[in-house]
């Protein structure tokens, strides 16, 4: 049982915006801790998608976006790809445990 | 370019400790800006933090696994290390090592994961 909750697939027609939620509680997210996301692409290690909210990596197409908010946090993908089709992970500290905590992952599939 | 590359067997029988190293090149372990984490994933679930370690050799450990996890760093072959002891079918995972920073310069804002290995299957034989 993952302690963030994100949605298990999601699709979209290629050139779609999609959103993938995050949501939280208040010993993360809640708290003000930031939210960050990983794109894993089959097979492969999760990578680095937005840092601090809304912040990209050098390298990551400006179609990728995060936004939060309260205990929640969402991640956007404007004109999807083919090549997006892949595993989104969220990923936040929690107070309760000291640690970093990650959601429970989204499949995001291109039509 | 910063790399991190696992290393350690890939079948480990129940009840014994799994080891596993992570060599870190174009960064430095020792630098102070960073911790080292390790995470791990069972085929086809999500992804679970295990414990990070500091330059300093402070640890922190995710609490679910704490009474079985230690970590440590080699600076001087700039690698850290994971060891899980008593392991069991449910340890059964990829395990990833990953570079560890802090959120907008500052912990207070909680750690993101900026650098990962490709990962190290490690399965759990009875």
């Amino acid at each position: 049982q993952s302690v963030l909750t994100q949605p298990p697939s999601v699709s979209g027609a290629p050139g779609q915006r999609v959103t993938i939620s995050c949501t939280g509680s208040s010993s993360n997210i809640g708290a003000g801790y930031d939210v960050h996301w990983y794109q894993q692409l089959p097979g492969t290690a999760p990578k680095l998608l937005i840092y601090g909210n809304n912040n990209r990596p050098s390298g990551v197409p400006d179609r990728f976006s995060g936004s939060k908010s309260g205990a929640s946090a969402s991640l956007a993908i404007t004109g999807l790809q083919a090549e997006d089709e892949a595993d989104y992970y969220c990923q936040s500290y929690d107070s309760s445990l000291s640690g970093s905590v990650f959601g429970s992952g989204t499949k995001v599939t291109v039509l | 370019q910063v790399q991190l590359q696992e290393s350690g067997p890939g079948l480990v029988k129940s009840s014994q400790t799994l080891s596993l190293t992570c060599t870190v090149s174009g960064a430095s372990i020792s630098s102070g800006r960073y911790y080292w984490s390790w995470i791990r994933q069972p085929a086809g679930k999500g992804l679970e933090w295990i414990g990070r370690i500091y330059t300093s050799g402070s640890t922190n450990y995710n609490p679910s696994l704490k009474s079985r996890v230690t970590i440590s760093v080699d600076m001087s072959k700039n690698q850290f290390s994971l060891k899980l002891s008593s392991v069991t079918a449910a340890d059964t995972a990829v395990y990833y090592c990953a570079r560890d920073l802090c959120s907008r310069d500052s912990c207070y804002w909680g750690d993101y994961f900026d650098y990962w290995g490709q990962g190290n299957l490690v399965t759990v034989s009875s």
